[in-house]
C-alpha cells in the first residue's frame, strides 16, 4: 500500500504568518491522466471534516484562497498564508490513486 | 445541501457486533460511492472500505476484512457498516465520507459527523 508521511506532528504559528504542511508519498501519485490523486482535509473540533484541496492543487468550492496546495510526484505541500485563528485544526493528506486509500498521520496546527 | 447524518454513540461489549448508519440527503444516493473511515488517537485515519450504493459492490482494506461489512438501503438512502467480534482495539470514531470520483475530481467531498464506538465490558 502507499504510505503517506506527514513528518510534523504539530506546527506552531501566530496569526498572520504563513505555514506549510508537507506530505510525502512512498510512490508517485501521478496517474496517466496527468493528475495527482492527493487531497487535503481539515478537522476542527465540533465540525465535520472539510475537504480543502484535490488533485494536489485545486481548492474545493468556498475554500479561502489563503489555502494553497502544491507539489508533484511524491512530495506535496499545503500552505496557509496569513493564518487565521479559525485555521487552528488538524490537517490530513489522503491518496486516492490506489486502494487501500491511505491517509497521512496528520499535522496539528497550534497557536504560538 | 449534501448531508451525511450518522447514528449516535455506541457502548458495546467485547465479542458483540454493532451496526452503524449513515443517512445521506441532498443528492442522489446511488450517484456516489461511500467510504468508511476509522479514527483513533494512536493510528490516525484508516480507510476501512467503500461501497457502491447502486450495485452494492464493495471493496475492503485487507486489514478490515472479516471485521467490517458494508451494506446500503437504497430506499432510505442509508449506508451501514457492521463491525463484528468487537475488541477494545475497535474503540474509535467511525466516519462515513462520500467519494466524488470523476474525470475532474477525486476526493472525499462530504463527511459525516462521526460516531464514537466504545468497546468495554
Amino acid at each position: 500500500q502507499i504510505t503517506l508521511t506527514q513528518q510534523a506532528e504539530s506546527l506552531w504559528v501566530s496569526p498572520g504568518e504563513k505555514v506549510s504542511i508537507t506530505c510525502r508519498a512512498s510512490q508517485s501519485l501521478l496517474y496517466t491522466d496527468g493528475k495527482h490523486y492527493l487531497s487535503w482535509y481539515q478537522q476542527r473540533p465540533g465540525q465535520t471534516t472539510k475537504a480543502l484541496i484535490y488533485h494536489a492543487s485545486i481548492r474545493t468550492d468556498g475554500v479561502p484562497t489563503r489555502f494553497i496546495g502544491s507539489g508533484s510526484g511524491t512530495e506535496f505541500t499545503l500552505s496557509i498564508e496569513d493564518v487565521q485563528p479559525e485555521d487552528i485544526a488538524l490537517y490530513y493528506c489522503l491518496q486516492t490513486l490506489k486502494k487501500p486509500y491511505t491517509f497521512g498521520a496528520g499535522t496539528k496546527l497550534e497557536l504560538k | 445541501q449534501v448531508q451525511l447524518q450518522q447514528s449516535g454513540a455506541e457502548l458495546v461489549k467485547p465479542g458483540t457486533s454493532v451496526k452503524l448508519s449513515c443517512k445521506a440527503s441532498g443528492y442522489t444516493f446511488t450517484s456516489n460511492h461511500m467510504n468508511w473511515i476509522k479514527q483513533t488517537t494512536g493510528q490516525g485515519l484508516e480507510w476501512i472500505g467503500i461501497i457502491n450504493p447502486g450495485s452494492g459492490g464493495t471493496s475492503y482494506n485487507v486489514k478490515f476484512k472479516g471485521k467490517a461489512t458494508l451494506t446500503v438501503d437504497k430506499s432510505s438512502s442509508t449506508a451501514f457498516m457492521q463491525l463484528s467480534s468487537l475488541t477494545p482495539e475497535d474503540s474509535a470514531v467511525y466516519y462515513c465520507a462520500r467519494l466524488e470520483y470523476t474525470t475532474d475530481r477525486a476526493l472525499f467531498d462530504y463527511w459525516g459527523q462521526g460516531v464514537m464506538v466504545t468497546v468495554s465490558s
